[in-house]
């Protein structure tokens, strides 16, 4: 099954507004990494947060997390339209290979102008 | 631009048929995915491979093989293909640092088996 679930499934917001979405995993982690996708197009990687951080800030990008509820959450300030696109959150496994990357279902993020 | 190539880009073929996708990649990277992408499912891990000749099963290895001979190339073989293999699949490869690897991504190839 999947390491990583983010929640809402979709999220459809005006722009400006700020978008939340989230993400639960099941096993210990070394990093959690969140990924954007465009339409049609391959994943981009957005942010990188490490296990013994809490929070990291790049831009517009907020990310926590928390690993007693293994959970982490990505917020997006001051939304954009070119910012809709689905995200996945990306987990490894710490009890075993840093390497091996698995992913979530994603969030659709829908910004209408 | 990672330097990933996926071909074919598109391909339709028929129940039963093997099916070879490639992904080759000009950084010279150790780590190499393959995954498939479903609406419902989003990406889920077929097999990996953390160097020449060493590959790993992921999450829905069933029904796919994997070779790597060469750094550069990561090949994904249906070995019959099924209906069920409908997807849009992505070679990824991982680049490095520490404990952390984060992954670029190949811009897909559409299978359609018929």
């Amino acid at each position: 099954s999947q390491q990583g679930e983010e929640d809402p499934q979709a999220l459809s917001i005006q722009e400006g507004e700020n978008a939340t979405m989230n993400c639960s995993y099941k096993t210990s982690i070394n990093n959690l990494q969140w990924y954007r996708q465009n339409s049609g197009r391959g994943l981009v990687h957005l942010i990188l947060i490490r296990s013994n951080e809490r929070e990291k800030h790049s831009g517009r990008l907020r990310v926590t997390l928390d690993t007693s509820k293994k959970s982490s959450s990505l917020l997006i300030t001051a939304s954009r339209a070119a910012d809709t696109a689905s995200y996945f959150c990306a987990t490894d496994d710490s009890g075993g290979s840093n390497y091996k990357l698995t992913f979530g279902k994603g969030t659709l993020l829908t910004v209408n102008p | 631009d990672a330097g990933i190539t996926q071909s074919p880009r598109h391909k339709v073929t028929e129940t039963g048929t093997p099916v070879t996708l490639r992904c080759h990649q000009t950084e010279n990277h150790r780590y190499m995915y393959w995954y498939r992408q479903d609406p419902g499912h989003g990406l889920r891990l077929i097999h990996y491979s953390y160097g020449v000749k060493d590959t790993d099963k992921g999450e829905v290895s069933d029904g796919y093989s994997v070779s790597r001979s060469k750094t550069e190339d990561f090949l994904l073989t249906l070995e019959s293909a099924t209906s069920s293999q409908t997807s849009v699949y992505f070679c990824a490869i991982g680049r490095g640092r520490g404990l952390s690897t984060e992954a670029f991504f190949g811009q897909g190839t559409r299978l359609t088996v018929v």
